[in-house]
């Protein structure tokens, strides 16, 4: 098992330039997540996706975009980059009801 | 709406000195799952427990162990006898059924933990 894989590792994008970070699971969850980590400020949820098919907003969703391709894939797209999504962005699936969620390596994004 | 707060921003120890992260939550949940999580310096993200609201035993883990209380709605987290490889940053989250079946995180600001030899 992989477990949470994303790609890719790192990136440097230009104002305005638009990318998709990808995020695949192997464990065959039912939700997916995507955060943001910035120092100081732990890790806040930019969209989640419940089960294939659903896409909801988390606490900042703005200048992104998310699809779930399947069970399996879960993409975030940022269309028009700007410095202040400079991050690492990490994914995240989780099971049932109450269990924990396990987290992909990360994503470090530098917008300038 | 759910807060995770770390108080501690930054502690630093000696090796084989105990130290304990303070977690302390605010949900209007009546269930409810606590986490903690480790982020070591090469920044991966590494489960270590999960409580329910339901279940408030100690629990003891080799050198880790986690104190939930209710009644002060904190879920703290000690080291016994810390070792160098215990440095890295630890977060702490609590997830409510309120959010619905995503049961999303959320997750407190970290506690940078630094172990000196």
């Amino acid at each position: 098992n992989a477990g949470v894989t994303q790609t890719p590792k790192f990136q440097v994008l230009k104002t305005g330039q638009s990318m998709t970070l990808q995020c695949a699971q192997d464990m065959n969850h039912n939700s997916m997540y995507w955060y943001r980590q910035d120092p100081g400020m732990g890790l806040r949820l930019i969209y989640y996706s419940a089960s294939e098919g659903t896409t909801d907003k988390g606490e900042v969703p703005n200048g992104y975009n998310v699809s779930r391709l399947n069970k399996r894939e879960f993409s975030l797209r940022l269309e028009s980059a700007a410095p202040s999504q400079t991050s690492v962005y990490f994914c995240a699936s989780r099971f049932g009801q109450g269990g924990e969620q396990y987290f992909g390596p990360g994503t470090r994004l530098t917008v300038t | 709406a759910q807060k995770v707060t770390q108080a501690q921003t930054e502690i630093s120890v000696v090796e084989k000195e105990d130290v304990t992260l303070d977690c302390v939550y605010e949900t209007r949940d009546t269930t409810y799952y606590l986490f903690w999580y480790k982020q070591p310096p090469s920044g991966e993200l590494v489960f270590l427990i999960r409580r329910n609201s339901f279940d408030e035993q100690n629990e003891i883990s080799g050198r880790y162990s986690w104190n939930f209380q209710k009644s002060t709605s904190s879920f703290n987290f000690t080291i016994t006898a810390s070792q160098v490889v215990d440095s890295a940053v630890y977060f702490c989250a609590l997830s409510g059924v309120s959010s619905g079946s995503a049961r999303q995180l959320t997750f407190g600001s970290g506690t940078q933990l630094t172990v000196l030899p």
